[in-house]
């Protein structure tokens, strides 16, 4: 693989389930984000990590988990989804070198949620 | 909260013709981003302008900072059909995690 992978593509939920959405990046990129799409509203951060080990969370982080195991895998989880959590999710990566203010971010191909 | 806000929201225009999308911001940046995105796709990043720049070029994309101003400009020269997407611009603010805001978006279409 090269670049970002995000599985699945699609996804339709029963609210109150439990959900995990996976991303992979095979580039060896320090820094990962999580962020959810709705129409309107842009772009918002839901959780990131700076490193392998380490997570914070963004603008909207509630109802949503993430952990970083190693350096290529950032999973999203879901606990009990909610129908306001319906949504196009999108996964990132930066190389994020400290000091070289090179922070492009490269994105996956997304992951459309409904939650009923 | 949106750092950044594009404007405007919808731009269309004729293949050949320039299209100008602008972004303003807020809070002192170290640098802005502008991407783009193709109807259900993920965002590609075009180009990326640091504070101590005023002009970027690459391709047919020119990008103007004016940090006193807290406002860029990206120009797509000569637009083509396949120009048509959504363009976001992100700033980033630096610090130890460099996480970029991005703002809500224009949506450029480009008639052939």
């Amino acid at each position: 693989i090269a670049g970002i992978t995000q599985a699945p593509t699609s996804q339709i939920l029963a609210a109150g389930r439990r959900m995990t959405l996976r991303c992979t990046q095979d580039m060896r990129h320090n820094a990962m984000y999580w962020y959810r799409q709705d129409l309107g509203l842009g772009l918002r951060l839901i959780h990131y990590s700076n490193t392998a080990g380490t997570t914070g969370k963004g603008e909207v982080p509630d109802g949503y988990s993430v952990s970083r195991a190693n350096t290529d895998d950032f999973p999203l989880t879901l606990a009990s989804a909610v129908p306001s959590q319906t949504s196009v999710y999108f996964c990132a990566s930066s190389k994020q070198n400290a000091g070289a203010g090179n922070n492009e971010q490269f994105f996956g191909p997304g992951t459309r949620l409904t939650v009923l | 909260s949106q750092q950044g806000e594009e404007d405007p929201q919808a731009l269309s225009i004729q293949e050949g013709e320039n299209a100008t999308m602008n972004c303003s911001y807020k809070t002192s940046i170290n640098n802005l981003q502008w991407y783009r995105q193709n109807s259900g796709r993920g965002l590609v990043h075009l180009i990326l302008i640091r504070s101590n720049e005023r002009e970027k070029h690459s391709g047919r994309l020119r990008v103007t900072l004016d940090t006193s101003k807290k406002s860029s400009s990206l120009l797509i020269t000569a637009s083509r059909a396949a120009d048509t997407a959504s363009y976001f611009c992100a700033t980033g603010s630096g610090g130890s995690n460099y996480k970029l805001t991005f703002g809500k978006g224009t949506l450029l279409t480009v008639n052939p």
